[in-house]
C-alpha cells in the first residue's frame, strides 16, 4: 500500500528555517515525480516544488531562492528545506506523488510562521 | 502562469441532484486537466485526470469533460459523501502547475 507521511511542521518565527520530511512506502521516491503542495488556512491549493526522477528541480516563483526540494534515496524520503520564512508561507504542506496530476497525497503538516 | 477559474465558488444542492462544476483555463491546455475532491481536514483526492479519465476506485457517478479552455466536472446523482470542495488543476504548463480556486458543494 502506498503511504506518504509528512513531518517537521510547527511554529517558526519570520526569517527562520524549517525542514519538512515526507517518508514514502509502497513505492520508490527516486523513480517518481515528487511534489510539495501547500494550502494556506481557508484557502486553495498552491504548487510549491517538484523533483523529477532524473533529479531536476523546479519551484513556484513565490518560494524560489528560499526553498529547496531534495530526496534521500536510501531513506526513500522527500524533503523541503524552507529558509527565510514569511508569514505568507503559513500553510499545510502536502507531499504528493505526481505525474503532472497528483495521485497520492500525504496527510499534510502545518507550518505556522508567526512571531 | 496559466490561470484556472472555477465557477461557481460555492453552491447548495440536495442528495440525488445532478451537479456540474465548470473550470476555465486562461489559455488552451489540451486535455491536461485533473479534478480533486477535498473534505475538511483531509488531503485532496484525485478524481479525474486527462480531463475525462476516472481514477481507479472513484465512483462512476463522477465524470469529466472538455478540452482546450473549458472543462466540466459532473456528479450525476449527488450522495451525502460528495459534499466537499472540488478543485481543478492544469498540468499543461509543467513548470508552473496551477489550481482553480475551488468549488464548495454544500447541503441544501
Amino acid at each position: 500500500e502506498v503511504q506518504l507521511v509528512e513531518t517537521g511542521g510547527g511554529l517558526i518565527q519570520p526569517g527562520g528555517s524549517l525542514r519538512l520530511s515526507c517518508a514514502a512506502s509502497g513505492f520508490t521516491v527516486s523513480s517518481n515525480y515528487m511534489s510539495w503542495v501547500r494550502q494556506a488556512p481557508g484557502k486553495g491549493l498552491e504548487w510549491v516544488s517538484v523533483i523529477y526522477s532524473g533529479g531536476s528541480t523546479y519551484y513556484a516563483d513565490s518560494v524560489k531562492g528560499r526553498f529547496t526540494i531534495s530526496r534521500d534515496n536510501s531513506k526513500n524520503t522527500l524533503y523541503l528545506q524552507m529558509n527565510s520564512l514569511r508569514a505568507e508561507d503559513t500553510a499545510v504542506y502536502y507531499c504528493a506523488r505526481s505525474s503532472g496530476y497528483y495521485y497520492n497525497w500525504g496527510q499534510g503538516t502545518l507550518v505556522t510562521v508567526s512571531s | 502562469a496559466i490561470r484556472m477559474t472555477q465557477s461557481p465558488s460555492s453552491f447548495s444542492a440536495s442528495t440525488g441532484d445532478r451537479v456540474t462544476i465548470t473550470c476555465r483555463a486562461s489559455q488552451g491546455i489540451s486535455s491536461y486537466l485533473a479534478w480533486y475532491q477535498q473534505k475538511p481536514g483531509k488531503a485532496p483526492k484525485l478524481l479525474i485526470y486527462a480531463a475525462s479519465t476516472l481514477q481507479s476506485g472513484v465512483p462512476s457517478r463522477f465524470s469529466g469533460s472538455g478540452s482546450g479552455t473549458d472543462f466540466t466536472l459532473t456528479i450525476s446523482c449527488l450522495q451525502s459523501e460528495d459534499f466537499a470542495t472540488y478543485y481543478c488543476q492544469q498540468y499543461y504548463s509543467y513548470l508552473a502547475l496551477t489550481f482553480g480556486g475551488g468549488t464548495k458543494v454544500e447541503i441544501k
